[in-house]
């Protein structure tokens, strides 16, 4: 079973310019998480969307919007790119966003910001 | 609110030989799960062993394992025989069992090096 896939692995772009990145999470996952990873830290939750509807958001500014589409996938925008953007993009699915269970991590999409 | 500790930015150890990565947590919560996630040079966070608070023993998963210590709060990594694809940043992480939540707070992470 392919794991959780997002795209693209790359992006560079300038300050003030928008972004979106996506997730596709496994198969039968519902739930799906995104989360910031600055160089030399630990991730840092942004947002949680199960079923369509946001469960959950980190302390991000209004810049960051994600949203979740019926077959589960995901996006994550970014508006108005600042320098403190770059950073590795991660994100999670699980079956039905429970405590209990265990997340699944993607590759993640390295962004740069310049 | 919740937090993570690693304390420990780098650690190394010889092939073969055991080590210890340290994690301490601050919650007032008594339902909540904890894990130890593993990230390699090619960035995929991987699962290394999980803990649930209500659970007294250990966790184990092969040659990894944890001592998990309530109440002092203290969730440490032991890796026995150690080999060179340990090599990885190590994350401590904690997740809320009162909510239904996905969200997981991370530690800053704790950098292993085995050297042969």
């Amino acid at each position: 079973d392919a794991g959780v896939t997002q795209s693209p692995t790359h992006l560079i772009k300038t300050r003030g310019q928008q972004v979106t990145l996506r997730c596709s999470p496994i198969s039968g996952h519902k739930s799906v998480s995104w989360y910031q990873q600055v160089l030399g830290q630990g991730p840092q939750f942004i947002f949680q969307y199960y079923e369509k509807e946001e469960r959950g958001r980190g302390n991000f500014p209004d810049r960051f919007s994600a949203r979740q589409f019926p077959n589960y996938s995901s996006e994550l925008n970014v508006n108005a790119l600042l320098l403190g953007d770059s950073a590795l993009y991660l994100c999670a699915s699980s079956q039905f966003g429970a405590s209990r269970e265990t997340q699944y991590f993607g590759p993640g999409t390295r962004l740069l910001v310049l | 609110a919740q937090t993570v500790t690693q304390s420990q930015p780098e650690m190394s150890v010889q092939e073969a030989e055991t080590v210890t990565l340290s994690c301490t947590y601050d919650t007032s919560e008594s339902d909540y799960y904890l894990f130890w996630y593993k990230q390699p040079p090619s960035r995929q966070m991987i699962l290394v062993i999980r803990q649930e608070a209500y659970k007294q023993q250990n966790a184990t998963e092969n040659r990894f394992s944890v001592n998990f210590q309530k109440a002092a709060k203290s969730f440490s990594l032991k890796i026995s025989d150690s080999q060179l694809g340990d090599a990885a940043m190590y994350f401590c992480a904690y997740r809320s069992g009162t909510y239904n939540t996905d969200k997981l707070i991370f530690g800053t992470g704790t950098r292993l090096q085995v050297f042969p």
